[in-house]
């Protein structure tokens, strides 16, 4: 079992719609979680991060969390074109002094005008 | 403030030569990380210095090490290269106390 997975996609979403990612991470102890984006060619970008169960908004995202279920997922709401990416979903154990990331291997997502 | 800086933005060696890559964190991050991306692999982690000490590291062989300095400026070194080497090399660079890491460009590399 890979430590993060996510739905490699593609996943296609009309234009103005919400795109809903997703991603599990099997290691209990995972205390800190992420949302990057890509851009082909990019490197990652930080979209959001998410410590607490339950939902963070941020403008057009919303990142949520359930500890019990080991499951994080990035809510896009009116999707732009712009936000046709790699999303990437991190996870560490967050305690200071261990930064180290694991990645999911990202969902491809494209924004249909 | 300036993001994290990468040089070089790419490279083209061939095997067995060995390449140096550096990596300037955000001004005031003492934690550098370097990770590895490939289309195959996706992103893994290679180490992460703070304040000039290996405190973590993957699973990569001894070619691969790095070092940072007392202005928290980082270097990875790959010696003996692999065509299997050739990647998006990745640093990111973290604030004291601070979980969220942000990355540089990257540098690409090719090993021919």
């Amino acid at each position: 079992q890979k430590e993060v997975e996510q739905n490699s996609g593609p996943l296609s979403v009309p234009e103005g719609a919400i795109a809903s990612l997703n991603c599990t991470y099997s290691d209990r102890v995972s205390q800190s979680f992420f949302w990057y984006r890509q851009y082909s060619g990019k490197s990652p970008e930080l979209i959001m991060s998410i410590y607490s169960n339950g939902d963070k908004e941020d403008g057009r995202f919303t990142a949520q969390l359930n500890k019990a279920s080991q499951y994080v997922s990035l809510l896009i709401r009116d999707s732009q074109p712009s936000d046709s990416a790699t999303y990437l979903c991190a996870v560490n154990r967050g305690n200071f002094g261990n930064e180290k990331l694991t990645f999911g291997t990202g969902t491809r997502l494209t924004i249909i005008p | 403030k300036a993001g994290v800086t990468q040089t070089p933005r790419y490279l083209i060696k061939t095997r067995g030569q060995q390449v140096t890559l550096s990596c300037s964190p955000i001004s005031g991050h003492r934690s550098v990380s370097w990770y590895q991306q490939t289309p195959g692999q996706g992103l893994q982690f290679l180490f992460e210095y703070f304040s000039e000490t290996q405190r973590n590291k993957g699973n990569f062989p001894g070619r691969f090490s790095g070092r940072q300095f007392s202005n928290s400026r980082s270097e990875m070194n790959v010696s003996t290269l692999e065509l299997g080497d050739s990647a998006l090399y990745l640093c990111a660079s973290s604030g004291q106390g601070a979980l969220t890491q942000y990355f540089g460009p990257g540098t690409r590399l090719l090993v021919l």
